[in-house]
């Protein structure tokens, strides 16, 4: 089982739309979350922490359920700037490394 | 804003002959790590460095690798016979150690 696993994608929404990605992890060693947006070819930027039962930032909200293992996040009236690949990442203490999943690719059209 | 920085941008070099790439962290920041993503793939965590040693490596992050922190701001990875499969675009990061990771714009390696 992947250590992080995200929908796969690509999600195609309008401008405005409110689009959710889902995420699982398997380690339930993972003490942090966060989700990273990626353009094409470039690096990951941090987009938010989750932390606890979750935040939010403007458009943006994530949600952290630990006991299923989950985490999510949700962006409300999306723009055209919002084109990215979106990356569920967990961190691990122990030697401070990210553990990415795949990538979900958003695309919002005019 | 502070940022990591990488050199070179785009290496590009044959089978078998060594290779380092650079990276500035952020000049407080103490910890640091490298990460490798092939085309098309996820990122992959390679290494973790703090206080000049090795804290976590994985198991891609074979002999063939290492790292150095030669002065007080450089941060290098060492690849020292290149194969086919180690193309991909390598990104160094650093924190002061918090778990949010800061991203440099990544070297991407060519072996041909």
């Amino acid at each position: 089982r992947k250590e992080v696993e995200q929908d796969p994608g690509p999600f195609n929404v309008p401008e405005g739309a409110t689009v959710a990605f889902n995420c699982t992890y398997s380690n339930s060693a993972s003490q942090s979350f966060f989700w990273y947006r990626q353009d094409c070819r470039k690096e990951p930027k941090l987009l938010m922490s989750v932390y606890s039962s979750g935040n939010e930032d403007g458009r943006f909200t994530a949600q952290l359920n630990r006991a299923s293992q989950y985490i999510s996040l949700l962006i409300r009236d999306s723009k055209l700037s919002d084109s990215a690949t979106y990356l569920c990442v967990a961190f691990y203490n122990q030697g401070g490394k990210l553990i990415f999943g795949q990538g979900t690719e958003l695309s919002v059209k005019p | 804003e502070p940022e990591v920085t990488q050199t070179p941008s785009h290496q590009v070099t044959q089978m078998g002959q060594e290779v380092i790439l650079r990276c500035v962290p952020i000049s407080n920041h103490l910890y640091f790590y490298w990460y490798r993503q092939i085309l098309g793939q996820k990122v992959e965590f390679l290494v973790s460095f703090y206080n000049n040693e090795i804290s976590e490596k994985s198991e891609i992050f074979d002999d063939q690798f290492s790292v150095e922190r030669p002065d007080g701001s450089n941060f290098t990875l060492k690849i020292r016979s290149t194969k086919l499969e180690d193309s991909a675009m390598y990104f160094c990061a650093s924190n002061e150690g918090l778990p949010e990771q800061y991203f440099g714009p990544g070297t991407r390696l060519t072996v041909t």
